[in-house]
C-alpha cells in the first residue's frame, strides 16, 4: 500500500524557513516525481513545483522561484519541501502528492502540513 | 501559464441529481487534464486522469470527457458522500495548474 505520511504543523515567524518532510512506503521511490501543492485557509489548489528523485531534476512555479528548494532523499525515501522568507501569506496546508513521471496525475497525496505564520 | 477556468463555482444539488462540472483551458491540451476530490479537512483524491480514465476504486457514477479545451466531469446520481469539492488539474505542461474549483453542497 502506498502511503505518503508528512510531518508535524509548523508555526513561523515572518521572515523564517520551514522544511516539510513527506516519507513514502510501499513503491520504489525513484519511479515517480513529486509535486508540491499548496492550500490557503479557504481557498483553492496552488501547484508549487516538482522534483524527480531519479535524477533530482527539479521544476518550480515562477511565484516561488528562489524562495524554494525542493529535495528528495533516495536512502529513506522521503521528499522535502523547503520555504524561505516566510510572509503571512504563505500560510497554507501544503501537501506533498506522488506524481506519475510520464502523465503528471498526483496519487496519492500526503496528509498535508499546515505551516502557520505569524508574529 | 495555462489558465484554467471552472463552472460553476458552487452548485446546490439533491442525492439522486446529475451534477456536470467544466473546466475550460486558455489552450489546447489534449487530454492532459485530471479531476481531484476533495471534502473537508481532507488531502484531494485522484478521481479521472487522462480527462476520462477513471481511477481504481472509484465509482462509476463519475465520468469525465473532454479534448482540447474544453472537459467535463458528470457525476450520475449523487450520492451523500459526494459533497465535497472538485478542482480540474492540467498536467500538458509546468506550471500544472488547478482550476478554482467547484463546491458541491446539498439543496
Amino acid at each position: 500500500q502506498v502511503q505518503l505520511v508528512q510531518s508535524g504543523a509548523e508555526v513561523k515567524k515572518p521572515g523564517a524557513s520551514v522544511k516539510v518532510s513527506c516519507k513514502t512506503s510501499g513503491y520504489t521511490f525513484s519511479m515517480f516525481g513529486f509535486s508540491w501543492v499548496r492550500q490557503a485557509p479557504g481557498q483553492g489548489l496552488e501547484w508549487m513545483g516538482w522534483i524527480s528523485p531519479y535524477n533530482n531534476n527539479t521544476n518550480y512555479a515562477q511565484k516561488f522561484q528562489g524562495r524554494v528548494i525542493m529535495t528528495a532523499d533516495t536512502s529513506t525515501g522521503t521528499a522535502f519541501l523547503d520555504l524561505r522568507s516566510l510572509t503571512s501569506d504563505d500560510t497554507a496546508v501544503y501537501y506533498c502528492a506522488r506524481e506519475h513521471l510520464k502523465h503528471h496525475w498526483l496519487d496519492p497525496w500526503g496528509q498535508g502540513t499546515l505551516v502557520t505564520v505569524s508574529s | 501559464d495555462i489558465q484554467l477556468t471552472q463552472s460553476p463555482s458552487s452548485l446546490s444539488a439533491s442525492v439522486g441529481d446529475r451534477v456536470t462540472i467544466t473546466c475550460r483551458a486558455s489552450l489546447t491540451i489534449a487530454n492532459y487534464v485530471n479531476w481531484y476530490q476533495q471534502k473537508p479537512g481532507t488531502a484531494p483524491k485522484l478521481l479521472i486522469s487522462g480527462a476520462s480514465s477513471l481511477q481504481s476504486g472509484v465509482p462509476s457514477r463519475f465520468t469525465g470527457s473532454g479534448f482540447g479545451t474544453e472537459f467535463t466531469l458528470t457525476i450520475s446520481g449523487l450520492q451523500p458522500e459526494d459533497f465535497a469539492a472538485y478542482y480540474c488539474q492540467q498536467s500538458y505542461r509546468a506550471p500544472r495548474t488547478f482550476g478554482q474549483g467547484t463546491k458541491v453542497d446539498i439543496k
